[in-house]
């Protein structure tokens, strides 16, 4: 069945650093795939979505790619801040499953000063 | 703004209640969701539903039913609250993917902390 792997937490990183965060997926089909943020005491919130192969989503400094060829979707930022500090989900959905999403267990990013 | 509301931030209930959990949504969307979020395992689907008075079971339902009599209110309920039910409950909805629709990502509702003592 389809699924998402991504990265375990946490990862701890200073302001100002780069960021990645691996995301890889299995699908039979033709997936569309997202990044979620879900900031402490708070629901998840899109971050960025890519609907077709090397489609590029972004959002706020946030970037991922979809690599069809290596059925990944890494998140990355080029200068983090402290208010980035949260837990990061990534996801895929599909027509034929009704829009149900599978989601990653979560990366918690923590940004020092 | 799409926006999810759930009827309690915190809630706390005795083992054996009846628990009911409220979502409302108000764009209009057809397919609603409920999780639960729990340390380390992420979010894990308990039921979902796709149209009115439809329901459909995730990956785990047990202990666990729902209803849904009008599009944009989707109840979970406990049947006879556990202490394993202890978790964070969210819900989200989102269109249904078809041609036309601008989006189909899911929205999600701030959450309600369920401990059960």
């Amino acid at each position: 069945g389809d699924s998402v792997t991504q990265m375990e937490g946490p990862v701890t990183l200073s302001e100002e650093a780069f960021l990645t965060i691996n995301c890889t997926y299995t699908a039979t089909g033709y997936p569309s795939l997202f990044w979620y943020v879900q900031y402490p005491g708070e629901g998840l919130q899109l971050l960025l979505k890519a609907t077709k192969a090397d489609d590029k989503g972004s959002n706020k400094g946030f970037e991922a790619t979809y690599r069809k060829e290596t059925t990944s979707f890494h998140l990355e930022k080029g200068s983090v801040q402290v208010s980035d500090s949260a837990v990061y989900f990534c996801a895929l959905t599909q027509r034929e499953n009704f829009n149900k999403f599978y989601f990653g267990s979560g990366t918690k990013l923590n940004v020092k000063p | 703004d799409v926006k999810v509301t759930q009827s309690s931030r915190y809630l706390v209930k005795r083992t054996g209640e009846k628990v009911f959990l409220e979502c409302v949504q108000d764009m209009d969307h057809e397919n609603m969701f409920w999780y639960r979020q729990d340390p380390g395992l992420g979010l894990r689907l308990i039921y979902f539903s796709y149209d009115v008075k439809m329901k459909e079971k995730g990956d785990i339902p047990e202990g666990y039913s729902v209803s849904r009599e009008k599009k944009e209110r989707f109840s979970l309920i406990l049947e006879s609250a556990s202490t394993n039910q202890t978790s964070m409950y969210l819900c989200a909805s989102s269109n249904r993917i078809s041609r036309g629709k601008a989006s189909y990502e899911q929205y999600f509702g701030p959450g309600t902390r369920l401990t059960v003592t």
